[in-house]
């Protein structure tokens, strides 16, 4: 199995771009979760989903961000319009029940 | 919700000592506890988790202890080595959620 895959791996976008960040979570996993890692916040869950459905979307920042999971290989989060302080590393990671995460590589983004 | 309170914030031994992490949690249905290692740069990886029908938990160099009386549970580290140096995360789960701590930066000077 190839882990958790985040692409890309690094963006870097101009303020008020939109910003799409992909995931595809381990075969069999049925959780899939968003966090974001910051000097200052260390790591926030942002959402997460488990069989496909958002269960916990109370750490996302604002109106700005959004996710989506339509199948359980798949997941998007989009920041629309992107802020200078959304630059952060975005990871996702996969579980199945009760078990250690997976992480992804991660997506180090910088908004300019 | 659970909160996780992690210390020290960083920490500096010598090659060969010990290193000890603690972490403190306050739901006490949180039934798993795990310890993520991250290294510069990279992915946080998990290196050893405890449940809570178990006190202690050995792989080679690595411990974990888990006090559920008192919600606490720590991270022994034996025989430290220079590669050992990341940041560890702890985190407790009442279900399929993790709550980490704020992490600890560990060198381990050569």
């Amino acid at each position: 199995d190839a882990g958790v895959i985040q692409s890309p791996r690094h963006e870097v976008t101009e303020m008020g771009q939109e910003v799409t960040l992909r995931c595809k979570p381990i075969s069999g996993h049925n959780s899939l979760f968003w966090y974001r890692q910051t000097m200052m916040r260390g790591l926030e869950l942002l959402i997460y989903f488990n069989n496909n459905v958002p269960i916990d979307d109370s750490g996302m920042p604002e109106d700005r961000f959004s996710a989506k999971m339509p199948n359980a290989s798949f997941s998007t989060l989009k920041i629309q319009p992107s802020e200078p302080r959304d630059s952060a590393v975005y990871f996702c990671a996969s579980s199945f029940e009760v078990g250690g995460y997976t992480f992804g590589s991660g997506t180090r983004l910088t908004v300019v | 919700g659970e909160n996780v309170e992690q210390h020290p914030s960083t920490l500096s031994v010598q090659e060969g000592d010990s290193a000890v992490i603690k972490c403190t949690y306050s739901d006490s249905a949180s039934n798993y506890f795990p310890w993520y290692k991250q290294e510069l740069g990279k992915r946080p990886q998990l290196i050893i988790d405890i449940r809570s029908n178990v006190g202690e938990k050995k792989d080679q160099r690595i411990a974990v202890t888990l006090n559920k009386t008192a919600k606490h549970f720590s991270l022994h580290i034996t025989e430290t080595q220079p590669e050992d140096s990341a940041v560890y995360f702890c985190a407790a789960s009442p279900g399929n959620q993790f709550y980490f701590g704020t992490g600890t930066s560990l060198t381990v000077i050569p």
